[in-house]
Formats: C-alpha cells, sequence, structure tokens
C-alpha cells in the first residue's frame, strides 16, 4: 500500500551518477520532509537523508537529496560497489491522520 | 551507539495475536529525544509502517491496522512491544523496530524478525 512512487530499478557503473526519483501528493511530500533509506536485505535499513537534504553523522556526501514540489530525488555520486542495495523514500502523511509512509523501493545496481 | 533487537514467535495461527518485543541497549526508551516505532515488510512488498510510541506513552497507528494495535513500553527492562491481534495471511512479513529522534536528525532500526502467519 505504498504511497510515495518510486522507479523500480535504477543502475550505474563505479564512478557515476545515479539518481532516484520519488512520487507523491500534497498531502506527504507537498507538505512534509522527506526522508531516504538504504536497506541491504538481511540488514538494518540506515537513514540516509532527513529533512529532504540533511545528512546524519556519518553518511557520505556521496548521498545528496532534494525536493520540489510533489516529488523528491535521492543523488548517488561516485557510485560504489558498495552502494548496491534497495532505497526508500518516506514522509510523513497527514490526509488522514498522521501516517508515515514509504515509496515503492529502488534497487540500485552497480554494474 | 544504541541498538535494537526484535524477538518473539517466528509463527503464529490465523486469528491469534502477535505479540512483538524490541530491546533497546545502548539508550533509555524513557528519554524524551526519541520515538518508537514498528515498521513491516511483506515478501516482495515495500516497507508499511505500523506506528509509533513515545516515552509520554501516546501513540500513532496506521489506520490500516488501527483497530488491531497496541503499542506499549517497558521501562523497568528497556523495552517497547507490539501486539497484533486477529492475525491473517495478509500480516506474513519481516517486523522491524526503530528509534527515531523527534528533530529528525536520526534513525536507528533493528534487523528484523520474520512472523509468518500460518495454521
Amino acid at each position: 500500500q505504498s504511497v510515495l512512487t518510486q522507479t523500480p530499478s535504477a543502475s550505474g557503473t563505479p564512478g557515476q551518477r545515479v539518481t532516484i526519483s520519488c512520487s507523491g501528493s500534497s498531502s506527504n511530500i507537498g507538505s512534509n520532509y522527506v526522508y531516504w533509506y538504504q536497506h541491504l536485505p538481511g540488514t538494518a535499513p540506515k537513514l540516509l537523508i532527513y529533512r529532504n537534504n540533511q545528512r546524519p553523522s556519518g553518511v557520505p556526501d556521496r548521498f545528496s537529496g532534494s525536493k520540489s514540489g510533489t516529488s523528491a530525488s535521492l543523488a548517488i555520486s561516485g557510485l560504489r560497489s558498495e552502494d548496491e542495495a534497495d532505497y526508500y523514500c518516506a514522509a510523513w502523511d497527514n490526509s488522514l491522520s498522521v501516517v508515515y509512509v514509504f515509496g515503492t523501493g529502488t534497487k540500485v545496481t552497480v554494474l | 551507539q544504541v541498538q535494537l533487537q526484535e524477538s518473539g514467535p517466528g509463527l503464529v495461527k490465523p486469528s491469534q495475536t502477535l505479540s512483538l518485543t524490541c530491546t533497546v541497549s545502548g539508550g533509555s526508551i524513557s528519554s524524551g529525544n526519541y520515538y518508537w516505532s514498528w515498521i513491516r515488510q511483506s515478501a516482495g512488498m515495500g516497507l508499511e509502517w505500523i506506528g509509533r510510541i513515545y516515552s509520554s506513552g501516546s501513540t500513532n497507528y496506521n489506520p490500516s491496522v488501527k483497530s488491531r494495535v497496541t503499542m506499549s513500553l517497558d521501562t523497568s527492562k528497556n523495552q517497547f512491544s507490539l501486539k497484533l491481534n486477529s492475525m491473517t495471511a495478509a500480516d506474513t512479513a519481516v517486523y522491524y523496530c526503530a528509534r527515531h529522534c523527534t528533530n529528525d536528525v536520526c534513525a536507528s532500526w533493528g534487523q528484523g524478525t520474520l512472523v509468518t502467519v500460518s495454521s
């Protein structure tokens, strides 16, 4: 029941820049912050970006986030093999009640 | 460094109640700087937020499960828990617990525990 839509997959060679998009609506991305998570199967998901474009301590500056209207993007520059993972956007949605909604997820493959 | 570990039954029968516990180490669940969440992921599906609980005991639940869910804190054991009743096959998923900073600057998740609903 993902409310935020992401392209299912993205790929690049080492060193390239990859961009992942996340599309929502006025009740979520359009009026609230966007967050990005990295998830390697079998491990704990990791917060990469908070409040649209802020990086938690320890997250490399190769990861950057942006937001415009009801869409958001995550860019990975200088792609590395360890970046191969699933990436999810998220936002609070206040259409009916306060709900944290996730994107459909994007699988990033390093070729 | 905070660590979170989910525990509970890996198999639940349909119509039964799921009880999961998240044990927190390296930080107190009584701190007002955080809130505590449960999230799940069904096979081949995305992530679904179940709800959150603050140190005050205040909760927010996803309307999709609101009528079936209860979250609580056990400060004596530094644990928080999830109860989800009337389980069906659609509730089969990996369940994660997480700690979020109230000012958004951090989030830490457990590694998740698989719960299968089957008779």
